[in-house]
């Protein structure tokens, strides 16, 4: 059973720059494993913000970056505002029997 | 605008069935990876099941494998979730999302289903 990890919760500054990662049990993360991210809101369906690791959907606000760090991929928050406050989770594609694993999500708090 | 809808949740008891309805609009629904994810309330997303887009191969998690059966009716645009022999751990909110060269890109609003006796 393959294991995708994220922190549990950050807090951020608005203004300023915070990041969010996500890790496999199986390995180091890849492009190979197309992460993809998403922000939740209270009462609201998650909305997509990147895929591919780095590639934005065409309403993703500019401040938002995917990329890989090391052996996870990230998510950076930059000129932080207080609606970005919401929970993040990754999406990793392994294929096969269990092609989609999300990771447990980070609560993010702006303050 | 794509729309996905879901549509057929409720309550329903311990080994019970009931069918989930995504209907589709906006896009080519064809063309398209389509797969169901659930969340319970408080807690992270998890993958569910998928269907390619002719319908001719689908594939779910463990947790569900031989209770639910993922279709999809191309013609009217539209995914379902058949769930049988319903257990209080599929209590959920079930979303239908969509699925392109690893972009999933939309979400529906989600249907809350609630196992309980």
């Amino acid at each position: 059973q393959t294991v995708v990890t994220q922190e549990p919760s950050l807090t951020a500054s608005p203004g300023g720059t915070v990041t969010l990662t996500c890790a496999s049990s199986t390995g180091a993360v890849t492009s190979s494993l197309h992460a993809n991210w998403f922000q939740q809101k209270p009462g609201q369906a998650p909305r997509a913000l990147i895929f591919d690791t780095t590639k934005k959907h065409s309403w993703t606000p500019a401040r938002f970056s995917g990329s890989l760090l090391g052996v996870k991929a990230a998510l950076t928050l930059s000129r932080v505002q207080p609606e970005d406050e919401a929970d993040y989770y990754c999406l990793l594609h392994y294929g096969g029997a269990q092609p989609w694993v999300f990771g447990g999500g980070t609560k993010l708090t702006v303050l | 605008e794509v729309q996905l809808v879901e549509s057929g949740g409720g309550l329903v008891q311990p080994g019970g069935s009931l069918r989930l309805t995504c209907a589709a609009s906006g896009f080519t629904f064809s063309d398209y990876w389509m797969h169901w994810v659930r969340q319970v309330p408080g807690k992270g997303l998890v993958w569910v099941s998928r269907v390619n887009p002719d319908g001719s191969y689908t594939n779910c998690a463990d947790s569900v494998k031989g209770r639910f059966i993922i279709s999809r009716d191309n013609a009217k645009n539209t995914l379902y979730l058949q769930m049988n022999s319903l257990r209080a751990e599929d209590t959920a909110v079930y979303y239908c999302v969509r699925d392109l060269n690893w972009a999933v890109s939309y979400w529906g609003q989600g249907t809350l289903m609630t196992v309980s006796s």
